[in-house]
């Protein structure tokens, strides 16, 4: 089956614990992406990944670090997270290939952060 | 800095009333225009990902058009119904097939039976 796995689905954690969020897929999507949903503002992007080792900045990069190693997972590092970080996150993927204009974002099932 | 507009932000609808919103993008370099039903709880989901300026695109009671020389796209829904309700996201593509993907704030949709 088709997906993308996000771990884990809640996290508590305490202000300056460094934690990680992974995210893998099994589509062999070139694109990766973490978003952040906070109530009023949509989805926002944090950074974005066009293929393996190639890292971009979204919108909301601040406080966050990636990495894209392999193609298949792309975890969202929180080195000294903050109450500010505290939020819903989202991690999607999807194609580039040429020829595949059609193709859309398959998004992961989300996880809740809260920073105490 | 490439901005997605979706309007209304919000919208409360009669169960079986008709209803649509919009969502607006920049026009140049256009690739692509993704719309995604998000309900609460849940992941977004794909409904229609278009390319072609006056595409039409139909789900069910869900359809959308696509003007990409204007930069819009609206989502119409036919008779609402309370499972209807959900977020409902558009997101351009620019650049070509790399392009990033940039996503609206999205319009919610309530429909009270």
């Amino acid at each position: 089956e088709a997906q993308v796995t996000q771990n884990p689905r809640y996290l508590i954690t305490v202000t300056g614990k460094k934690l990680t969020v992974t995210c893998s897929q099994n589509m062999n999507h070139e694109y990766m992406s973490w978003y952040r949903q906070d109530p009023g503002l949509g989805l926002r992007q944090i950074y974005y990944s066009m293929n393996v080792e190639v890292t971009d900045k979204g919108d909301v990069p601040e406080g966050y670090k990636v990495s894209r190693k392999e193609k298949r997972n792309f975890p969202l590092i929180l080195e000294s997270p903050s109450p500010n970080q505290t939020s819903l996150y989202f991690c999607a993927s999807s194609s580039l290939k040429q020829g595949r204009r059609y193709t859309e974002a398959f998004f992961g099932q989300g996880t809740r952060l809260t920073v105490v | 800095i490439l901005n997605v507009e979706q309007s209304p932000q919000s919208l409360h609808v009669q169960e079986g009333d008709s209803t649509n919103f919009t969502c607006s993008f920049p026009s140049s370099n256009f690739y692509a225009l993704h719309w995604y039903r998000w309900e609460t709880a849940k992941s977004p989901e794909a409904l229609f990902v278009m390319t072609l300026n006056g595409d039409e695109k139909k789900k069910g009671r869900i359809s959308a058009t696509l003007n990409t020389k204007e930069g819009y796209s609206y989502l119409y829904i036919k008779g609402s119904q309370p499972e209807d309700s959900a977020t409902y996201l558009c997101a351009s593509k620019v650049g070509g097939s790399q392009g990033n993907l940039i996503f609206g704030k999205g319009t919610k949709l309530s429909v009270k039976p």
